[in-house]
């Protein structure tokens, strides 16, 4: 059974950080790129990074750049973030999801709340 | 690339149809010939899922009702008869140029 399944998630003051994981299952995790995307309380997806499957490229939304890092280890099935410098309007819930089925598949996602 | 959706909500008599719009600001026609916009439905409580990948695939386990058209920078997608489990939220990405970018999303409602 293919599955995305998100962690790390909770509650930080702004200017703290946190790393987000996804553990991939059911699928060959180190011939897919991974996306992380965002869903700010009550509105609509943002698309936040992106991974090749072996780490070579990495990509980010320009509002994230300097501060989320986007990793993984292929011989663990895992995709990160690693989110410094948090901000208020970091605060969502963050979704991992697979490129190589065009984005087919999606984690159930991860809470981040950055108080103020 | 700005995404824009028309309607963003939509309130549908079961079993009628319906359809939603979607604009690029810039041609999604790659230069291998595929068309990289894609339709995904968040049902509430849910994560989104993908229902239709360049411009007009059904994915997999993606009901008939569903389908989708267009070419360069307009692009719809359309539910021939409308059912419950088709609430929720519809966005439109596009995926060729990073860093992609949805729509606002088309909330659709059943009357």
């Amino acid at each position: 059974q293919v599955q995305l399944v998100e962690s790390g998630g909770g509650v930080v003051q702004s200017g703290e950080s946190l790393r987000l994981s996804c553990t991939a299952s059911g699928f060959t995790f180190s011939t897919s790129g991974m996306h992380w995307v965002r869903q700010a309380p009550g509105k609509g997806l943002e698309w936040v990074a992106f991974i090749r499957n072996d780490g070579s490229d990495k990509y980010y939304v320009d509002s994230v750049k300097g501060r989320f890092t986007i990793s993984r280890d292929n011989s663990e099935d895992t995709l990160y973030l690693q989110m410094d410098s948090l901000r208020t309007d970091d605060t969502a819930v963050y979704y991992c999801a697979r490129e190589s089925n065009d984005m087919g598949t999606w984690g159930l996602g991860t809470l981040v709340i950055v108080s103020s | 690339i700005v995404m824009t959706q028309t309607p963003l909500s939509l309130s549908v008599t079961p079993g009628q149809p319906a359809s939603i719009s979607c604009k690029s600001s810039q041609s999604l026609l790659h230069n291998s010939g595929k068309t990289f916009l894609y339709w995904f439905l968040q049902k509430p409580g849910q994560s989104p899922q993908l229902l239709i990948h360049e411009v007009s695939s059904r994915f997999s386990g993606v009901p008939n009702r569903f389908s989708g058209s267009g070419s360069g920078t307009d692009f719809t997608l359309k539910m021939s008869r409308v059912e419950a489990e088709d609430v929720g939220v519809y966005y439109c990405m596009q995926g060729i140029q990073l860093p992609y970018t949805f729509g606002q999303g088309t909330k659709l409602e059943i009357k």
